[in-house]
């Protein structure tokens, strides 16, 4: 398995407080994403980089802010978490998108009061 | 905007008998196209990847197809176990380096 983890793997947090999700790699893939899963609406892209301080907007980017200071950490923040962000939330890496296959972390479960 | 549908939903089968999952999407413009199997609570674990210029890909009993013209793939996968029950996820990646996801097909194999 490649290595990939995510932290925290669950979190219960209050409307309006900030959250940030932690995605480590040991990889040394240049190209990391965070998705979110809901029922029905299967793997959302919500933001990826593709280098050290490189990041861009997916399809649900709204109330979302990521960074990357280094290589192996990718970070999601929530600046105000809603209702509507409780989730599943996971962190997926690539060495080279066009020809290599995305490798998904274990997801953080994320519930929003 | 990619749109990526997966048909059916859901597919029950007893053991044994072959399994047949469809995928569509609507711009041909890609550059590889996945496919990714899930376990409940868990994370995607890869299976299968075709390159936009591959035709299909094969590995141990899972085939998969790949029709660019028609926006279409179909996953096989020959004498089905109870261990295969999971959802089967499509993927398709579009030249900005990113992965349009189906909603997925959930099998379950009576055993």
């Amino acid at each position: 398995d490649a290595g990939i983890t995510q932290s925290p793997r669950h979190k219960v947090t209050e409307t309006g407080t900030p959250v940030t999700l932690r995605c480590h790699q040991t990889e040394n893939h240049r190209y990391m994403y965070w998705y979110r899963q809901d029922p029905g609406h299967g793997l959302r892209l919500i933001h990826y980089s593709y280098g050290v301080k490189d990041t861009d907007k997916g399809e649900v980017s709204d109330g979302y802010s990521v960074s990357r200071s280094k290589t192996e950490d990718f970070l999601l923040t929530l600046e105000s978490a809603t209702s509507s962000q409780t989730s599943v939330y996971f962190c997926a890496i690539s060495d080279s998108p066009s020809t290599d296959t995305q490798y998904f972390g274990p997801g953080t479960r994320l519930t929003v009061l | 905007k990619q749109e990526v549908t997966q048909i059916p939903a859901a597919l029950s089968v007893p053991e044994g008998e072959n399994l047949v999952l469809n995928c569509s999407f609507t711009d041909s413009a890609i550059y590889n196209l996945q496919w990714f199997r899930q376990d409940p609570g868990k994370g995607l674990t890869s299976l299968l990847l075709i390159q936009s210029s591959q035709r299909e890909q094969t590995s141990g009993r899972l085939n998969a197809s790949l029709d660019k013209s028609s926006g279409r793939s179909t996953l096989y996968i020959a004498a089905s176990q109870p261990g295969d029950s999971a959802t089967y996820l499509c993927a398709v990646g579009s030249d900005d380096y990113k992965l349009s996801f189906g909603a997925g097909t959930t099998v379950t194999v009576r055993a």
